[in-house]
């Protein structure tokens, strides 16, 4: 079946230091790949997404780039802020059984101290 | 435009009691998923409906769950009796079928179960 694994946490930076947060997966077919973000005290919102190999999905100053070789899609921010402190979900997506339902990774806490 | 909204935000029981969880997707969303993360677990999917249709059960855990979308609007996820695990977030996400791989999540229910 499907499966995401991603490190575990939590992690601790200082701000202006360089994030990544390293995402594996094994899926059957083509998955779409997403990271999500949920915010102390908030619910799951979408950071980013690539449908695609060699996709690279970026916002916020985050990215991730889709590879089909590797089945990777590690996250990555070269200068985090205080307000990037989160838990990060990597996940997948595979439309095969109709479904597309999301198959997530176990989440990564960061902390970024001032 | 409004989010996904979840009622309640929480809610504690004692074992063997009922309780009913709402989830109202974004306005003209036809697909509706529910997931929950137990403690220290993976976000896991449960189901999801295609307007009031249930496309995919494959993720409930039992015949004490129920899942009803009534009209093809909101959901309601019924856990009849409560067991101490099901304890944990119930998230609810809806996507619109011109997109069906951006899952827009709400801010999670957490259910205790004493």
């Amino acid at each position: 079946g499907n499966s995401v694994t991603q490190m575990e946490g939590p992690v601790t930076l200082s701000e202006e230091a360089f994030l990544t947060i390293n995402c594996t997966y094994t899926a059957t077919g083509y998955p779409s790949l997403f990271w999500y973000v949920q915010y102390p005290g908030e619910g799951l919102q979408l950071l980013l997404k690539a449908t695609k190999a060699d996709d690279k999905g970026s916002n916020k100053g985050f990215e991730a780039t889709y590879r089909k070789e590797t089945t990777s899609f590690h996250l990555e921010k070269g200068s985090v802020q205080v307000s990037d402190s989160a838990v990060y979900f990597c996940a997948l997506s595979y439309s095969g059984a109709g479904s597309y339902q999301l198959t997530f990774g176990k989440g990564t806490k960061l902390s970024v101290i001032p | 435009e409004a989010g996904v909204t979840q009622f309640p935000s929480h809610s504690v029981i004692e074992k063997g009691q009922t309780v009913t969880l709402r989830c109202d997707p974004i306005s003209g969303h036809d697909n509706l998923y529910w997931y929950r993360r137990v403690m220290g677990k993976e976000i896991k999917f449960l189901l999801h409906f295609v307007k009031e249709s249930k496309q995919d059960e494959s993720g409930m855990p039992n015949n004490r769950f129920l899942a009803e979308r009534t009209g093809g609007t909101y959901s309601t996820l019924k856990v009849q009796p409560a067991e101490l695990e099901d304890s944990g977030v119930y998230f609810c996400a809806s996507s619109h079928s011109g997109d069906r791989n951006t899952q827009y999540f709400g801010p999670g229910t957490r259910l205790t179960v004493l």
